[in-house]
């Protein structure tokens, strides 16, 4: 089945610095998602990336969608305490409504 | 509401009883997914619903799990002879459409304990 893993499993930061998550599907995807969640909380939706090589941008973050459409980052510039959760990246397949969700990225700012 | 409704939030059962689990979606949203999330892991697919049917249920563990929609609106998770492996927090999302994107607005989640 398909395999969506995320490296690395745990960052800590001191604030100020960046950090980037890399994910990793096992098929072509037709799109991928990304979504951050709080500790105690549920996951939240971020982005969306369609297009293969396709960049966006939120303020500190930048996500990106490989060229083969199998794999994705999330940048964060200057990371603050807020930033603070885990991230996950999510693929679908053409064709397909399933959501898989990737292994995530527990992200720790230290102030 | 106007986000999606999970109940029970926490759910404390004996090994081999029987649970229910309730997802209300967001008003309008035809898509339904159910996701089942250990500590520390991410969220793993259960089933996803488009209007009243399962259109995918690959991710159901065995035949003790069940899940439905009679409606189009309101699921049910059911659960069979619990074993305590099943201990996790299940999460319920939905989405506005019948296209393959769309993000995912998820409930608060159902922390089941079985012990």
């Amino acid at each position: 089945g398909q395999q969506v893993m995320q490296i690395p499993q745990y960052q800590h930061v001191q604030e100020g610095e960046d950090f980037t998550t890399y994910c990793n599907s096992s098929t072509t995807l037709s799109n991928i998602q990304w979504y951050k969640q709080r500790p105690g909380g549920h996951p939240v939706f971020l982005i969306q990336l369609v297009k293969s090589g396709e960049v966006k941008k939120q303020k500190r973050l930048t996500f990106q969608f490989g060229e083969a459409k199998k794999n994705s980052s999330l940048h964060i510039t200057a990371t603050q305490t807020t930033d603070v959760g885990t991230y996950f990246c999510a693929g679908r397949r053409g064709g397909y409504q399933k959501v898989t969700f990737g292994t995530g990225t527990k992200l720790q700012v230290i102030p | 509401g106007a986000g999606v409704s999970q109940t029970p939030s926490n759910k404390v059962t004996e090994k081999g009883k029987y649970v229910e689990l309730r997802c209300d979606p967001i008003s309008g949203h035809t898509a339904l997914y159910w996701y089942r999330q250990s500590l520390g892991q991410g969220p793993e697919f259960l089933i996803y619903f488009q209007g009243t049917g399962a259109a995918d249920d690959s991710g159901l563990p065995n035949d003790r799990f069940f899940a439905v929609r009679p409606e189009g609106s309101v699921s049910t998770l059911k659960i069979q002879r619990t074993e305590r492996g099943d201990s996790a927090v299940y999460l319920c999302a939905s989405s506005i459409g019948q296209s393959n994107t769309g993000e995912l607005f998820f409930g608060e989640g159902s922390r089941l304990t079985v012990l």
